[in-house]
Order: C-alpha cells, then structure tokens, then sequence
C-alpha cells in the first residue's frame, strides 16, 4: 500500500514567484492537511481538506491556498514568495475528517533565493 | 487553544538503554487525542504512537509506550533498548475530537542522538 506522496520533493524560486505543492494521499483517505515546518517557527497547521472542501485554515496569509480534487489530491499554492517562505512543506492524510491518525509524506523542500 | 510543550531541546542516550521524552500539553477540549511521530534527517514524520484521551491503558507499540497522566496533563513517550537508527527528532502533538478543524498541534520537538 503506497503512502504519501508530495512532489516535487525539492524546489528553488525565486521571490515573488509562484509555486504549487503537491500531495497525493494515501488510497482511500479522504482528508488532507498541510504544515509548514521552518526552523523558527516549528510546525504550523495550514490547512485542512475533506470532500474537496477546505475544513479549517491557520493562521497564514492570503498568499497559501490550496484545494483538493474529487480523487482526494491536495494542491497548495503560494503565490508572490517570499525569503520566509522557504520552509519543508508537510502533508498528512487521514481516512477520514474526524480520524484521529494522521500519516505524513516526506516533504517538498522549498527553497526561496 | 491547544498547546504542546517538550522541554528537553536535545538528549543523549546509550544505545540499548530506555530514554524518557516529556511531553505535557494544555487544551479545552474534553475529547482528544496525543500523537509522537519521529523525524529522521530525511524529513519525513512517522508515525509512532497514539493516545485517546479517555483509553484507560497506556498505548504501547513495540518499543514505545505513552505514559499518560491525564490529571498531569503529560503523555510522555518511552523508548526502550534504544538503537542507533533511533537518532531524529521526536514530536509530540494533539488532536481535538471533537471541536470543528481538527487540527495537529506540534511541540517544538526533541533531538535525540543514541550513543554506541
């Protein structure tokens, strides 16, 4: 049984571009979250999908989104980057919205310059 | 609000002893659930092991155990006969069960480096 998969797995932009992240959850889970990871910051919750539908948000700009398609693939998006952005971007799948587990992917390290 | 505290930033322990990680943590919620997950240099988080607020036992998985101390507010994590590919940082972060956006709330983690 396949687990997680982001890609790409590593990313350099330049600032004030745009990226899109994506994860694959694993087969049959229907709920995706998304972390940021900085060395600053820790681990920050960004947002939360179930049925295509965003379920939760923390407490990031405007500049994260994100969406799910009807196959349970997660994209996130950030858009105008910045240096602060670059970060390990972590997305977790859980089988369902209220499932307490949650397993992660390896990451896509982004890299702002 | 949630919130997760690992006090030890880093630890050393001999290869085949047990080593104790702390985790203590503060929420409203009245249903929830505590999670470690490791993270080795490859950046990915495993899953290690999980705690229900109203399981009456202690979880075990292997060699990890959570001592839960729901009064105490702790649920700390025990690795026993530590190994060597047991060198990452470990994690402990909580769920609400109940509460709409069930979120993962993280500690800010603990290095841990075994010793041969």
């Amino acid at each position: 049984k396949a687990g997680v998969t982001q890609t790409p797995r590593y990313l350099i932009k330049t600032r004030g571009q745009q990226v899109t992240l994506s994860c694959s959850p694993i087969s049959g889970h229907r709920s995706v979250s998304w972390y940021q990871q900085t060395p600053g910051q820790g681990l920050q919750f960004l947002f939360e999908y179930f049925s295509e539908t965003q379920r939760n948000k923390g407490n990031f700009p405007g500049r994260f989104s994100g969406r799910q398609f009807s196959n349970s693939r997660s994209e996130m998006n950030v858009s105008t980057l910045e240096l602060g952005d670059s970060a390990l971007y972590l997305c977790a799948s859980s089988l369902e919205y209220l499932d307490p587990e949650a397993f992660f992917g390896q990451g896509t390290r982004l890299t702002v310059v | 609000a949630q919130k997760i505290t690992q006090t030890q930033p880093g630890m050393f322990v001999q290869e085949k002893e047990a080593v104790t990680l702390d985790c203590t943590y503060d929420t409203s919620d009245q249903s929830y659930g505590l999670f470690w997950y490791k993270q080795p240099s490859s950046g990915e988080m495993i899953f290690l092991i999980y705690q229900g607020s109203y399981d009456e036992q202690n979880a075990t998985e292997g060699r990890y155990s959570l001592n839960f101390q729901k009064a105490r507010k702790s649920a700390n994590l025990v690795i026993s006969a530590s190994q060597l590919g047991d060198s990452a940082m470990y994690f402990c972060a909580m769920r609400g069960l109940q509460a709409a956006g069930n979120k993962l709330t993280f500690g800010g983690g603990t290095r841990v480096l075994v010793k041969p």
